[in-house]
């Protein structure tokens, strides 16, 4: 089965830069797609296509994609960005929607 | 703008079937893509299956043999069926839409709704 690669955690101080990488096989032929998810909460689309934002995403929060690894980083950590941070793709060969194994960000 | 809300109960008894209907307000159930999804305490996110509103579905193979998920595009509903659950399967559950255009996205979530699985 296919499997997306996290970091199991990330730590970073207020104003500091936290990048979130995302590792999977032939994932530079797809789309990939990051969710924040605070405690309670439902998932919250962040980045989708590798590097587009949803309307209301701030500008600081942004994607990318280089080789089998794409990383999220969220520029100006604030403390509001704590939360758990999914990469997603669709694995269009089996059809199936694969979530990565999830990275808590943690700000110090 | 559109809404989702998951409902049914939130204590199954193991062994029992699980059965949960996410119902769609503020917009209609067709020309989109509908998915079931679950967070298992402690753990990470897990796609169930999803579910064209012409009734057509795939499911994860992890899951596929104890999962059923149903469309009633006349009250703008999807449903998931979970038999012989146990305890490994309490979870948050979320009902959510695929993304029209792209690389195939969740753009729209329900809130969610504890399932647990206990005697």
């Amino acid at each position: 089965s296919y499997v997306l690669t996290q970091p199991p955690s990330v730590s970073v101080a207020p104003g500091q830069t936290a990048r979130i990488t995302c590792g999977g096989s032939d994932i530079g032929s797809r789309s990939v797609h990051w969710y924040q998810q605070k405690p309670g909460q439902a998932p919250v689309l962040v980045v989708y296509d590798d590097s587009d934002r949803p309307s209301g995403i701030p500008e600081r929060i942004s994607g990318s994609k280089s080789g089998n690894t794409a990383t999220l980083t969220i520029s100006r950590v604030e403390a509001g960005d704590e939360a758990d941070y999914y990469c997603q793709v669709w694995h269009s060969s089996s059809d199936h929607h694969v979530f990565g194994t999830g990275t808590k960000v943690t700000v110090l | 703008q559109v809404h989702l809300q998951e409902s049914g109960p939130g204590l199954v008894k193991p062994s029992e079937t699980l059965s949960l209907t996410c119902t769609v307000s503020g917009g209609s159930i067709t020309s989109y893509y509908w998915s079931w999804i679950r967070l298992p305490p402690g753990k990470g996110l897990e796609w169930i299956g999803y579910i064209r509103y012409s009734g057509s579905t795939n499911y994860n193979p992890s899951l596929k043999s104890r999962v059923t998920i149903s469309v009633d595009t006349s009250k703008n509903q999807f449903s998931l069926r979970l038999n012989s659950v146990t305890a490994a399967d309490t979870a948050v559950y979320y009902c959510a839409r695929h993304s029209l255009t792209g690389g195939w996205y969740f753009d729209l979530w329900g809130r969610g709704t504890l399932v647990t699985v206990s005697s």
